[in-house]
């Protein structure tokens, strides 16, 4: 069964831009999940899908948002990029069945902006 | 608000040297998951165990052990024997059952040298 897979892998972008990064789950998975994780502040969560519909969202400003397709890949989508976007973007996909499920973690895509 | 909170950020044993990995946790929620992921130098991360709020039970696979004491709202993690693998950064997450989302520790980032 093919893993979670997330492209770009490696991108850079300068400030003011917008960014959109995908992430295909493994078959079968109706929930996915977004996360940002940088050397100060960790792994954060952004926001959760499952069936084309957020269920849940971090504390992060508008500029961050995502989507959900019908075949339960995802998009998140930066505008504005600031420096301090920087970061890996990492995609997990579970069941989506409740909060127990394991989360399966994509390779992330590692986001720099000059 | 729920936090986990991994005070060790950095430990470094020498092979064969066994070693714990703390991870304490806040919620209110009753009903809870706590997880220990593993993220080696590539980036993905692993998952390595759930337990839920319920199951006070200690576990162990193979060379790993997991203590888990709602007295103490600990989640600890041992690695017995430990072999340079083993080097990666561990995080401890807590998921609530109410939102699908991992709240991560800051992680402790293991070193295992020959």
């Amino acid at each position: 069964k093919a893993g979670v897979t997330q492209t770009p892998r490696y991108l850079i972008k300068t400030r003011g831009q917008q960014v959109t990064l995908s992430c295909s789950p493994i078959s079968g998975h109706r929930s996915v999940s977004w996360y940002q994780q940088t050397p100060g502040q960790g792994l954060q969560f952004l926001f959760e899908y499952f069936s084309e519909t957020q269920r849940n969202k971090g504390n992060f400003p508008g500029r961050f948002s995502g989507r959900q397709f019908s075949n339960s890949r995802s998009e998140m989508n930066v505008s504005t990029l600031e420096l301090g976007d920087s970061a890996l973007y990492l995609c997990a996909s579970s069941l989506g069945s409740g909060a127990a499920d394991e989360q399966f973690f994509g390779p992330g895509t590692r986001l720099t902006v000059l | 608000a729920q936090k986990v909170t991994q005070a060790q950020t950095e430990i470094s044993v020498v092979e064969k040297e066994d070693v714990t990995l703390d991870c304490v946790y806040e919620t209110r929620d009753t009903t809870y998951y706590l997880f220990w992921y593993k993220q080696p130098p590539s980036g993905e991360l692993v998952f390595l165990i759930r337990r839920n709020s319920f199951d006070e039970q200690n576990e162990i696979s193979g060379r790993y052990s997991w203590n888990f004491q709602k007295s103490t709202s600990s989640f600890n993690f041992t690695i017995t024997a430990s072999q340079v693998v083993d080097s990666a950064v561990y995080f401890c997450a807590l998921s609530e059952a109410s939102r699908w989302a991992l709240n991560f520790g800051k992680g402790t980032s293991l070193l295992v040298t020959p």
